[in-house]
């Protein structure tokens, strides 16, 4: 079935530790996107990315970056952990075709000690 | 950019009443506008959507209704439920070929039994 997964979808883990968000997904979709959120709050766009190579910084300040070497997938990454950045990071994607909506994976809850 | 104001943040009604949140934006080159459910620990779910060629839509018990020139749109929920207890997002999207959603800040609904 065609969806977007997540990976892990709970995280605790230490101060100053590396951290990769696995992103996926088998829509077929070119645009994928990166929102912080805490639980049932705004939802705060990180990064986005229009295709293969492409990225650019959401409107929300983020220590964290991204990459898009293949179409299906879209890592996040922090180089170095901080309680700051507990959260929960949910990512998107949506069709090329202007006016589409965006599907969401399950999200990642990140907690940071 | 966009800007768009969700209101009111959170509302109670009794089961069987109606529920309406609304939502202005500020770029008229807003033509899509789409709603989003988020159901405590889980992902935003698409629950209806309008583009700006279309005044009203509706889907069973929800509708939405837009005003292109005041701006402003609202989701509407006739005979409410409690599993329609959740927070509501809207979002506008730009006519252009980015796909960028601008989302209001929640509207969290509580319905009593």
């Amino acid at each position: 079935e065609a969806d977007i997964y997540q990976t892990p979808r709970y995280l605790v883990i230490g101060t100053g530790k590396k951290i990769t968000l696995e992103c996926s997904q088998t829509m077929g979709h070119d645009k994928m996107y990166w929102y912080q959120q805490d639980p049932g709050m705004e939802l705060h766009l990180i990064h986005y990315s229009y295709g293969v190579n492409s990225t650019e910084k959401g409107d929300l300040s983020s220590e964290s970056t991204v990459s898009r070497i293949r179409t299906e997938h879209f890592p996040l990454t922090l180089e170095s952990a901080r309680p700051s950045h507990t959260s929960q990071y949910l990512c998107a994607s949506s069709s090329g075709v202007r006016n589409q909506p965006q599907h969401f994976g399950d999200g990642t809850r990140l907690s940071i000690l | 950019g966009e800007n768009v104001e969700q209101h009111p943040s959170t509302l109670s009604v009794q089961e069987g009443d109606s529920a309406v949140i609304k939502c202005t934006y500020s770029d008229s080159a807003s033509n899509y506008f789409p709603w989003y459910k988020q159901e405590l620990g889980k992902r935003p779910q698409l629950i209806i959507d309008i583009r700006s060629n279309v005044g009203e839509k509706k889907d069973q018990r929800i509708a939405v209704t837009l005003n292109k020139t005041a701006k402003h749109f609202s989701l509407h929920i006739t005979e409410t439920q409690p599993e329609d207890s959740a927070v509501y997002f809207c979002a506008a999207i730009k006519r252009d070929n980015f796909n960028k959603f601008y989302f209001g800040s929640g509207t969290k609904l509580n319905v009593k039994p």
